[in-house]
């Protein structure tokens, strides 16, 4: 198993700009997440789903868009680029249903750090 | 409005000492907890959790103490080794169908040889 993998792991935007961070994970995991961390803060929650086809806003969605068509794959759009969106962005995944795992137990990528000048 | 919240941004403790870790937070719906460690350039990784029924989970050098009364948490490592030097996030959820974290800005620990 991979886990969660996540393109490109580096980037850097001009404003305006647009483009996608990919996620895709290989645990048949049903709920996806993304975050963004800024320096000296926590995690917060951009965009969610729990399922293929069912996504809902998280506490900062502005500026983003993001689709759910297969289970594995979860990307997040990024358009019109501005420097309030320079952070590092983690995708992350967890499963609720039988086979015991905790679905609160959430599984992270590596991340991808976005800067936008 | 962060919900979580670690007051301490870092901890620098020696080896085979114990560390601890101190999360609060203030929303009363929020009934399970977590920890999650961060190795830099890495994502986090999930270290330890505990429900709200208990008052404590405990697994190997790792023990979460939770205190609903005063809405705290806190995290034991003992004894600390050079390895748990890293960055710690509480998280906290409400019991719901979407398992959101709301997470605390992080801890970093340095364990000196």
């Amino acid at each position: 198993n991979a886990g969660v993998t996540q393109t490109p792991k580096f980037r850097i935007l001009k404003i305006g700009q647009s483009m996608t961070l990919q996620c895709t994970q290989d645990m048949n995991h049903n709920y996806m997440y993304w975050y963004r961390q800024d320096p000296g803060m926590g995690l917060k929650l951009i965009y969610y789903s729990v399922g293929a086809g069912i996504t809902d806003k998280g506490e900062v969605p502005n500026g983003y868009n993001v689709s759910r068509s297969t289970t594995e794959d979860f990307p997040l759009r990024l358009e019109l680029a501005a420097p309030s969106q320079t952070s590092v962005y983690f995708c992350a995944s967890s499963y609720s249903g039988t086979g015991g795992l905790n679905p609160y137990e959430q599984y992270f990528g590596p991340g991808t750090r976005l800067t936008v000048t | 409005d962060q919900q979580v919240k670690q007051n301490s941004p870092s901890l620098s403790v020696q080896e085979g000492r114990i560390s601890i870790l101190n999360c609060d937070y203030t929303n009363s719906m929020f009934d399970y907890f977590l920890w999650y460690k961060k190795y830099p350039a890495e994502g986090p990784t999930f270290l330890i959790s505990i429900s709200s029924i208990k008052d404590k989970n405990e697994d190997g050098r790792f023990t979460v103490f939770l205190n609903k009364s005063a809405k705290h948490l806190s995290l034991h490592i003992v004894p600390s080794q050079p390895g748990d030097s890293a960055v710690y996030f509480c998280a906290a959820s409400k019991w719901s169908n979407d398992y959101k974290l709301s997470f605390g800005a992080g801890t970093t620990v340095t364990v000196r040889a």
